[in-house]
């Protein structure tokens, strides 16, 4: 099956900071999604992005398909911001109809 | 418009006992996805319902389980619980075997004593 990178796997900022989390993965893909974990287990949609690039406040996500892999890109971070970040891409075939996701990145935002 | 809501919230069970974990999805949605994220392990993939039917299933021993209603609403069932089965099991749902995004709910949370 398709095979998914997230690096960093941790990261620590100051608030205001900028950051760039990145998502490699192994196989075409016909969807992506990244999501944000909060402390309490919640997994909250972020983009929905097979191709292109989208923007939503101080975050934004590009996809490059031909290249197999995604960015997303926070700006002006907040503490609210802390979390685990996950990239999941769903690949077709045998995968139809399944996310796989990353190992994810583990942000933790300083006030 | 209510999101996917899923029942019990926390779960408490002993080693070979069954668990039954629900799931509702949003309005309109017809797929129903199930994912465990066991401590260390991640989440992983575990079954998908649509339209009544399963259309794919994860690399889990047939002790998982589930099926999906007429009303698109959908029950994991977990036989004979080990105590690795303790975990966060989220549900999702789309639109109907489109490339439509997943929503999730707020999970169950499975504690095996």
């Amino acid at each position: 099956g398709i095979q998914v990178e997230q690096s960093p796997p941790d990261l620590i900022l100051q608030e205001g900071a900028n950051s760039t989390l990145r998502c490699n993965f192994s196989d075409s893909v016909n969807n992506l999604q990244w999501f944000h974990q909060n402390p309490w287990g919640q997994l909250i949609n972020l983009f929905y992005i097979p191709s292109g690039t989208k923007q939503n406040g101080r975050l934004s996500a590009t996809t490059v398909a031909t290249e197999r892999y995604s960015l997303l890109y926070i700006s002006s971070s907040q503490t609210t911001d802390s979390g685990v970040y996950f990239c999941a891409p769903k690949a077709g075939g045998t995968s139809y109809g399944k996310l796989t996701f990353g190992q994810g990145t583990i942000l933790t935002v300083h006030p | 418009e209510a999101g996917v809501t899923q029942s019990p919230t926390h779960l408490i069970k002993t080693r070979g006992q069954q668990a039954t974990l629900r799931c509702s999805p949003i309005s309109g949605h017809t797929s129903v996805y199930w994912y465990q994220q066991a401590l260390g392990l991640g989440l992983q993939f575990l079954l998908w319902y649509d339209e009544g039917e399963e259309r794919n299933r994860g690399n889990f021993p047939p002790r998982f389980s589930g099926r999906q209603f007429p009303n698109y609403s959908s029950e994991l069932n977990v036989n004979a619980l080990e105590l690795e089965d303790s975990a966060l099991y989220l549900c999702a749902s789309s639109f109907r075997r489109t490339n439509q995004p997943q929503h999730f709910g707020d999970g169950t949370r499975l504690s095996i004593l």
